[in-house]
């Protein structure tokens, strides 16, 4: 069953560097999400994308938070200066269709440290 | 504006007896309302979707959930519970924007303790 994975499962880093998660969606799907959990509090949304544009982002996504997809396979969130509160779990996820068919499916997540 | 409240975050059943978790949600628009679930070191899973074409979802292993509109109710059972059920849960909206792209929003999981 195809299925979204996500690169790496685990990364830390120093606080102001820049990191580069990266996810591989369904082959076939079209809408591509990223979402985050901090540790004790909730899955929230942060951004989707669709035909290589954002169509929606939270207030989180700010200027520090970009997301491409640079061949046609890859979604990458990256976040140019880290802070101590982006640590936290980022979820991808992808779906076939938008609206009242559709279904997200996630990828295991990256869990993201920032010292 | 849309939410969801699980109302438990903890629960623990015995192996063999019936699961309730539950979950209330608030929506302007007509919702979509899915059930995830996570073990531990996994991804989110999908158990079960309901998107108005019948009140009773059947999802995976076993589960199911009932939406009930007049107590703006999603609350997932399980007849008998099996010690791999344990995970966590959560209860999640899909707000229903024409022509709009669905941001999920979840609520905060039920953690669903299993023992022998």
């Amino acid at each position: 069953e195809p299925e979204v994975t996500q690169t790496p499962s685990h990364q830390v880093t120093q606080m102001g560097q820049e990191v580069i998660l990266r996810c591989v969606p369904i082959s076939n799907h079209l809408y591509f999400y990223w979402y985050r959990q901090i540790l004790g509090q909730k899955v929230e949304f942060l951004v989707s994308f669709y035909n290589n544009e954002i169509s929606e982002k939270s207030e989180i996504f700010d200027d520090q938070f970009s997301v491409e997809r640079p061949d046609g396979s890859n979604f990458t969130l990256k976040i140019r200066s880290t802070k101590l509160e982006d640590s936290a779990m980022y979820f991808c996820a992808s779906s076939e269709v938008s609206g009242d068919l559709e279904t997200q499916y996630f990828g295991p997540g990256t869990r993201l440290l920032v010292l | 504006a849309q939410s969801v409240t699980q109302l438990d975050s903890h629960v623990s059943v015995s192996e063999g007896t019936p699961v309730l978790l539950r979950c209330n949600y608030s929506s302007s628009y007509s919702p979509s309302l899915f059930w995830y679930v996570q073990h531990p070191n996994k991804g989110l899973q999908l158990l079960l979707k309901y998107t108005s074409a019948a009140t009773l979802v059947k999802g995976i292993n076993g589960f199911e959930a009932e939406f009930k509109k007049s107590e703006t109710s999603f609350h997932l059972t399980k007849p008998s519970a099996h010690m791999s059920d344990a995970a966590e849960y959560f209860c999640v909206v899909s707000p229903m924007f024409s022509g709009g792209y669905n941001k999920l929003i979840f609520g905060a999981g039920t953690r669903l303790a299993v023992h022998p």
